[in-house]
């Protein structure tokens, strides 16, 4: 069975500073693929990132970059300058190569203060 | 290109209802797949269909839920005799395709909240 941990269930970050969310994960797969999602107060899963757990180099799209350790099974996602509009729950999630389904952790809320 | 489309927003049902939630999948993808998120947890899977089929029902629950996605129109999930723990946010995502070579994003509905009274 696959499973997502995020063990901070909530944390805040000034304006324009950086912060880190944790995620780990467990799975006998080899390989698989990795996600965040954010989920603002809107509630639309929004897709923030992606990794391929074959790939080597770690994923990064503007602000937003992972810090994968595959054999520590850790997934973790840095902003860097945070903005008031980052502010949302943050979901982690895996899926298997094959697979069909996501499994998320229970979510991050992040709070970006001005 | 319309996103996906989920309505109602909000359903409110007493006890013993039933709940109709329907999902339009963006243009182009005949994938469909629901989750639910229960209050401070993440999203969990349900089922997951293709058109006139369903793929992968492991995450549904044995009684009163079910799914169809119909050769034409939206897909449904419907809830019969629902009941206060059924109260969630019910999300519904689709993709163009699914298989080994790639995974396809899958791009999630606004989902329906429904609350059991």
């Amino acid at each position: 069975a696959q499973t997502v941990t995020q063990s901070q269930p909530e944390m805040s970050v000034q304006e324009a500073e950086t912060v880190t969310l944790s995620c780990t994960y467990d799975t006998s797969e080899n390989n698989y693929y990795l996600f965040w999602y954010k989920q603002p107060p809107s509630r639309q899963m929004i897709l923030v990132i992606r990794q391929e757990a074959y790939k080597q180099q770690n994923a990064t799209e503007n602000r937003f970059s992972v810090n994968f350790q595959k054999a520590a099974k850790s997934f973790s996602l840095k902003i860097s300058d945070s903005q008031l509009g980052d502010t949302a729950m943050y979901f982690c999630a895996f899926m298997k190569l094959t697979g069909n389904q996501f499994y998320f952790g229970t979510g991050t809320s992040l709070t970006v203060i001005p | 290109n319309a996103g996906v489309m989920q309505n109602p927003r909000h359903l409110v049902r007493r006890r013993g209802q039933e709940a109709r939630l329907r999902c339009s999948p963006m243009k182009g993808h005949s994938h469909v797949y629901w989750y639910r998120q229960l209050p401070e947890e993440g999203l969990k899977f349900m089922v997951y269909l293709q058109k006139e089929n369903i793929i992968d029902e492991s995450g549904m629950p044995k009684e009163r839920f079910s799914a169809e996605f119909p050769k034409e129109g939206p897909s449904i999930l419907r809830i019969q005799q629902v009941v206060r723990g059924d109260s969630a946010a019910y999300f519904c995502a689709s993709s163009p395709q699914n298989g080994p070579r790639l995974m396809d994003e899958q791009f999630f509905g606004p989902g329906t909240r429904l609350t059991v009274l």
